[in-house]
C-alpha cells in the first residue's frame, strides 16, 4: 500500500525536548501539507511544502516550528523544546498537484509530559 | 481565509435511519471536498465537488454542492454502524487551491 506513512505514531516528549515528526508522501506526489488537530478540534492547517521548497507557512507558529521537505527522503515537521500545549495529533497529506483530493496519513500522536 | 461551518456538530442516529450533514462557506467554494476519520486515524477522502449543483454519489452517501457554490451537504442513507465517524468538509480557498481548510467535524453515531 503505497499510503502516506507517517512516523511514529505515537511520541512523548518531555517539556523541553524536540520532537521530529516525518512523512513519506504517496509515491509520484510532490505537494505535502501538515495539519494540526487538537482533541475535539478541527484540523488547522500549518504548512505547505514542494520538494525543497515551503510554499505557505501562514498556520506554523512563529518560534520553535519548522517544516522540510528534502529532495530526498521524508517531510519533517520539528518542534524545538515542546511545551505541554504542543499535545496533538499532527497529520500530513500528500496530493500529485493543487486543486485536487489529499491522501492522509494515520497522523503522529505527540503527548508532551 | 475560507471559514467552513459544520453542522450539526454532532449525531446521534437509530440504524437504518436517514441523515444530512452540511457544509457552508463564508466565500465561494472552488473546489469541495468530504472526508471520514475514523477515532484516533486520519482521514479518508470519498468525494470531490467542484461544479455548482453537482452531486455524486457513493454506495448510500451522496454529497451536493448547491448553485452558489457556498454550501456543501452530505446524506447518508440507511445508515449502518460502518458509518460511524466524524466527518469533515474541506475546501480549496481559491482556483489556484493552495492548501484545503476544514470544518470542525461532524461526528456521527449510528445506534444498532
Amino acid at each position: 500500500n503505497a499510503g502516506v506513512m507517517q512516523n511514529p505514531r505515537h511520541l512523548v516528549r518531555r517539556r523541553g525536548q524536540e520532537a521530529r515528526l516525518r512523512c513519506s508522501p504517496v509515491k509520484g506526489h510532490s505537494h505535502v501539507y501538515w495539519y494540526r488537530q487538537l482533541p475535539e478540534e478541527g484540523l488547522k492547517f500549518m504548512v505547505y511544502l514542494q520538494k525543497e521548497n515551503i510554499i505557505d507557512e501562514s498556520g506554523m507558529p512563529k518560534e520553535r516550528f519548522s517544516a522540510e521537505f528534502p529532495k530526498e527522503g521524508p517531510s519533517i515537521l520539528r518542534i524545538q523544546q515542546v511545551v505541554r500545549g504542543d499535545s496533538a495529533a499532527y497529520f500530513c497529506a500528500s496530493s500529485p498537484s493543487e486543486g485536487t483530493a489529499y491522501t492522509f496519513g494515520s497522523g503522529t500522536r505527540l503527548t508532551v509530559v | 481565509s475560507q471559514e467552513l461551518e459544520q453542522s450539526p456538530q454532532s449525531l446521534i442516529v437509530q440504524e437504518g435511519k436517514n441523515l444530512t450533514i452540511n457544509c457552508t462557506s463564508s466565500k465561494t467554494l472552488y473546489g469541495l471536498y468530504w472526508y471520514k476519520q475514523k477515532y484516533g486515524e486520519g482521514l479518508i477522502f470519498l468525494m470531490m465537488l467542484q461544479k455548482g449543483g453537482e452531486e455524486k454519489s457513493h454506495e448510500k452517501i451522496t454529497a451536493k454542492l448547491d448553485e452558489k457554490k457556498q454550501q456543501s451537504s452530505l446524506h447518508i442513507t440507511a445508515s449502518q454502524p460502518s458509518h460511524a465517524g466524524i466527518y469533515l468538509c474541506g475546501a480549496d480557498p481559491n482556483t489556484n487551491a493552495g492548501k484545503s481548510t476544514f470544518g470542525d467535524g461532524t461526528t456521527l453515531t449510528v445506534k444498532p
